[in-house]
């Protein structure tokens, strides 16, 4: 079981928006500001989407954005496109005893 | 362009070791924290380990502390994982990947293509 909790699966049609949960306990999301999600194509690898909880690396969409309430965070994905489907994972820094947890990880679907 | 190749993955008995290699190109090497994430066969993400740009502080999992080892070798732009005692459980696709900054922001902008390691008898 992992140390944080997303849906199994979204979906959305084309030009939707999605947002995707993941919640953690105060000991991790909820104490820090260091949230990342990472996007994974089948066989590829992960790819960091956002960071710090809001912040979208170079190159990376603006349809993409991410936000956090108490122990849960979120990403969401705006004007949902076809390559966009894939699975994302959140990840949290959770103190100096385990440092990092991440997701199960969610599947999204474009319809 | 960033490029992380990791090497030395394989199949390896219950028991035995293992030592997974990291060549990056492309960036500073000893600017930034490095780190190894792994991925079971069709399951999730789970952080392995973590050093430094300086190998001043390092990181591990309780699945793997005590058994695992990271170091660096920044002359050679080179991350290392020397994995012992190597359990069924351990069986996984090994990325390494770049942190966004020196000591640890606990994010990670550039991976590798992993490394698979097996172990089984």
């Amino acid at each position: 079981q992992s140390a944080l909790t997303q849906p199994a699966s979204v979906s959305g049609s084309p030009g939707q928006s999605i947002t995707i949960s993941c919640t953690g306990t105060s000991s991790d999301i909820g104490s820090y500001n260091l949230v990342s999600w990472y996007q994974q194509h089948p066989g590829k690898a992960p790819k960091l989407m956002i960071y710090e909880g809001s912040k979208r690396p170079s190159g990376i969409s603006n349809r993409f954005s991410g936000s956090k309430s108490g122990n849960t965070a979120s990403l969401t994905i705006s004007g949902l496109q076809a390559e966009d489907e894939a699975d994302y994972y959140c990840c949290s820094y959770a103190g100096s005893s385990t440092y990092v947890v991440f997701g199960g990880g969610t599947k999204l679907t474009v319809l | 362009e960033v490029q992380l190749v990791e090497s030395g993955g394989g199949l390896v008995q219950p028991g035995r070791s293992l030592r997974l290699s990291c060549a990056a190109s492309g960036f500073t090497f000893d600017d930034y924290a490095m780190h190894w994430v792994r991925q079971a066969p069709g399951k999730g993400l789970e952080w392995v380990s973590g050093i430094s740009w300086n190998s001043g502080t390092i990181y591990y999992a309780d699945s793997v502390k005590g058994r695992f080892t990271i170091s660096r070798d920044n002359a050679k732009n080179s991350l290392y994982l020397q994995m012992n005692s190597l359990r069924a459980e351990d069986t996984a696709l090994y990325y390494c990947a770049k942190d966004t900054i020196h000591s640890s922001s606990w994010s990670f902008d550039y991976w590798g293509q992993g490394a698979l390691v097996t172990v089984s008898s």
